[in-house]
C-alpha cells in the first residue's frame, strides 16, 4: 500500500503477557518513529530510527519496551510482561526525505491490557 | 533545549471565529515547523508547515505566523468550522534531528 500500515489494529491481552506490534513504513523512508498516545492525551515519543544510525531510545518508559527495525524497513515494538498502564494507542510514523521531512502516520494499534 | 511548548491545552471557538494556537521552541537549530491535525481514531496528518526564511505561510483558512527572534510560531484558523474540531500538534526539528512535538491542543468549534 501507499501509506504506513500497522498491525494489529486492536490487541487485547492479559497482564503479564508479551505483545508485538508491527509497522510497515512507506517504501524508501529512512526514518521511523514510534509514539504512544493514551486516551485524550498527547504524543509520547518512544523511539526513533534514522537510517543506519543507532536508534534514539530515550523515550522508552522501561526496559520492558524494545523495538527493532529489520533491513531498514519493517519495525516491531515489543512490550514484555504487559501492565495495565501500557494500555494506549501505539502510533508508528515514517518520515519523508528532506527537504520535506513530513511524517506519515499509521492509524495505530490499540492495546488493551486486562 | 529540545522542548516545544504548546498552548492552550484546549480551545472552544464559535463557528466563524478565529482559532489561535501558540508554540514556543528553545533550540535555535530548529528549521522546520509543521502543524499536524488529528481526528479521533486516526493518526495525525500534516496540515501546514513553515521554514524560518518566511514569517508567514497561508493555505486556505490556515495560516502559520513565525517569529524567529521570539522563537515562537502560531496557527491561525480563520472562519473556524465544526469540521475543524480536532487535536492540533505543533512540532519542530533541525535538519538532521528528530521531530519534536508539542503537547497538543484540543479544538472544539461550536455550531
Amino acid at each position: 500500500g501507499a501509506g504506513v500500515s500497522q498491525s494489529p489494529s486492536n490487541k487485547v491481552t492479559e497482564k503479564g503477557k508479551d505483545v508485538e506490534l508491527r509497522c510497515d513504513p512507506i517504501s524508501g523512508h529512512t526514518a521511523l518513529y514510534w509514539y504512544r498516545q493514551s486516551l485524550g492525551q498527547g504524543l509520547e515519543f518512544l523511539i526513533y530510527f534514522q537510517g543506519n544510525s543507532a536508534p534514539d531510545k530515550s523515550g522508552l518508559p522501561s526496559d520492558r519496551f524494545s523495538a527493532e527495525r529489520t533491513g531498514g524497513s519493517v519495525s516491531t515494538l515489543t512490550i514484555q510482561r504487559t501492565q495495565q498502564e501500557d494500555s494506549a494507542v501505539y502510533l508508528c510514523a515514517s518520515q519523508g526525505v528532506r527537504p520535506s521531512g513530513e511524517l506519515f502516520f499509521g492509524e495505530g494499534s490499540r492495546l488493551t491490557v486486562l | 533545549q529540545q522542548q516545544v511548548k504548546q498552548s492552550p491545552q484546549s480551545l472552544i471557538v464559535q463557528k466563524g471565529g478565529i482559532s489561535i494556537i501558540n508554540c514556543a521552541y528553545e533550540n535555535t537549530a530548529f528549521d522546520y515547523f509543521p502543524w499536524y491535525q488529528q481526528f479521533p481514531g486516526k493518526g495525525p496528518a500534516l496540515l501546514i508547515a513553515i521554514r524560518p526564511d518566511v514569517s508567514e505561510k497561508k493555505e486556505g483558512r490556515f495560516t502559520i505566523s513565525f517569529n524567529k527572534s521570539a522563537k515562537q510560531f502560531s496557527l491561525h484558523i480563520m472562519d473556524s468550522q465544526p469540521g475543524d474540531s480536532a487535536t492540533y500538534f505543533c512540532a519542530s526539528s533541525s535538519n538532521t534531528g528528530k521531530l519534536i512535538f508539542g503537547q497538543g491542543t484540543t479544538l472544539q468549534v461550536k455550531p
